[in-house]
């Protein structure tokens, strides 16, 4: 079964550098999300896109962050200059488009935990 | 405004008892999609179910069941004769459409420790 991949699994930086992490999403999928899971708090919904631009962002994701699609496979998400309370874990989800499960279910990747020091 | 309330943050029973996690919702959309998700300590997000609002009909997946009532806005699950397998975080998440976006909206989580 098709499944979303994400990259590093783990990923330490140190305050103020810039990180990107990975997400291959499902090939024919069409939407696109990220969101933030701080340790032992709940899901965050951090952005949403669609058709290469974004259709919707909360308010957690401010200038500092940005999502691409650079290559029709891989989708981004970047922090520029992290901080600490930038520590979480990271999920990427892709859903489909056309109709039943794959119109209205995210699949989620496994996750990138990121260490903020 | 969208919200998902999970008011039991623990849960702690002895294995083959039966646990209910609570989920109430609010929405203003006529139609939207409800979901559980299970994160074991491992950390992924397993999907368990999706409900639309249109079928209100219960569902029994082998141990587990989920009784969906829109008149009091819930979307209670059960798990029967628990196993310490299922020890783990439970999250319950509302999605609204149509429309192309669709973000998750999640509870804060009911953590579920079986005991053996």
């Amino acid at each position: 079964e098709p499944e979303v991949t994400q990259t590093p699994s783990h990923q330490v930086t140190q305050m103020g550098q810039e990180v990107i992490l990975r997400c291959v999403p499902i090939s024919n999928h069409l939407y696109f999300y990220w969101y933030r899971q701080i340790l032992g708090q709940k899901v965050e919904f951090l952005v949403s896109f669609y058709n290469n631009e974004i259709s919707e962002k909360s308010e957690i994701f401010d200038d500092q962050f940005s999502v691409e699609r650079p290559d029709g496979s891989n989708f981004t998400l970047k922090i520029r200059s992290t901080k600490l309370e930038d520590s979480a874990m990271y999920f990427c989800a892709s859903r489909g488009g056309t109709s039943g499960r794959a119109l209205n279910e995210q699949f989620f990747g496994p996750g990138t935990r990121l260490t903020v020091l | 405004a969208q919200k998902v309330t999970q008011a039991q943050t623990e849960i702690s029973v002895v294995e083959k008892e039966d646990v209910t996690l609570d989920c109430v919702y609010e929405t203003r959309d006529t139609t939207y999609y409800l979901f559980w998700y299970k994160q074991p300590p491992s950390g992924e997000l397993v999907f368990l179910i999706r409900r639309n609002s249109f079928d209100e009909q219960n569902e029994i997946s082998g141990r587990y069941s989920w009784n969906f009532q829109k008149s009091t806005s819930s979307f209670n699950f059960t798990i029967t004769a628990s196993q310490v397998v299922d020890s783990a975080v439970y999250f319950c998440a509302l999605s609204e459409g149509p429309g192309n976006n669709r973000k998750l909206i999640w509870g804060l989580g009911t953590s579920l420790a079986v005991n053996p």
